[in-house]
């Protein structure tokens, strides 16, 4: 089946520096991919909407200037988290609709960011 | 979006089938139940969708009301692979695909 993978599989940070995260669609093209975000014993919260070649489009309440979303190719997007704070600290996931299967989704492994 | 209704917690028995419930009482009619699941510290997987009749595929069964207001995934032999938080979501196809999650339940299986 399809795959997506997500770069890194961790990092930890200090508070006030970026951090980027990206997701990889390894073997089709997406051109739109998700972003969800899961803090510990929670269900996953989507944070944005990537578009490849236009802006993100966010959920309600999220900033885009502190999460700063880039879709510059049919197989890369990228999460930047911007000035990090440890309430930041978070398991990021992204997510792309295969383009085989209309109806489905694969997920990447998901980003644990720990802010100190 | 209309929401899903789960229990938090369900256990089972391995090797035994597990029914796992979700209610959808404000379903509109361009709603597609899916169900995904995630294991331990990863991304969630694809398990099984439907529209109105009931699906079976390689992983699970999908039981739909006939009225749509509530669904059923089966898994008829639960592993210990299968514990996992199983999130069953409504999908609009008009709002772009995008997937809501509500809480899930949260299937342990006891070997």
């Amino acid at each position: 089946g399809a795959v997506v993978s997500q770069h890194p599989s961790w990092v930890i940070c200090k508070s006030g520096t970026s951090v980027k995260i990206e997701c990889r669609s390894l073997d089709f093209q997406a051109t739109t991919m998700f972003w969800y975000r899961q803090f510990p014993k929670q269900s996953l919260m989507l944070m944005a909407t990537s578009n490849e070649g236009s802006k993100a489009t966010y959920e309600q309440g999220v900033e885009k200037d502190k999460f700063l979303i880039n879709h510059a190719s049919l197989t890369l997007s990228t999460l930047t988290v911007t000035s990090a704070h440890p309430e930041d600290s978070s398991f990021y996931i992204c997510s792309a609709p295969s383009a085989s299967e209309i109806d489905t989704q694969y997920f990447g492994p998901g980003t644990r960011l720990t802010v100190l | 979006d209309a929401k899903t209704t789960q229990p938090n917690s369900m256990e089972s028995n391995e090797e035994e089938p597990v029914h796992l419930p979700c209610n959808h009482s404000t379903i509109s009619g361009t709603d597609y139940i899916h169900w995904y699941r995630q294991l331990p510290s990863q991304g969630p997987e694809y398990v099984i969708h439907g529209l109105t009749s009931n699906v079976n595929n390689r992983m699970a069964s999908l039981a739909i009301a006939e009225d749509r207001k509530s669904s059923t995934l089966i898994l008829h032999r639960a592993t210990l692979r299968d514990a996992a938080v199983y999130y069953c979501i409504l999908r609009d196809y008009n709002q772009g695909g995008k997937l809501i999650f509500g809480q899930g339940t949260e299937l342990s299986v006891k070997p």
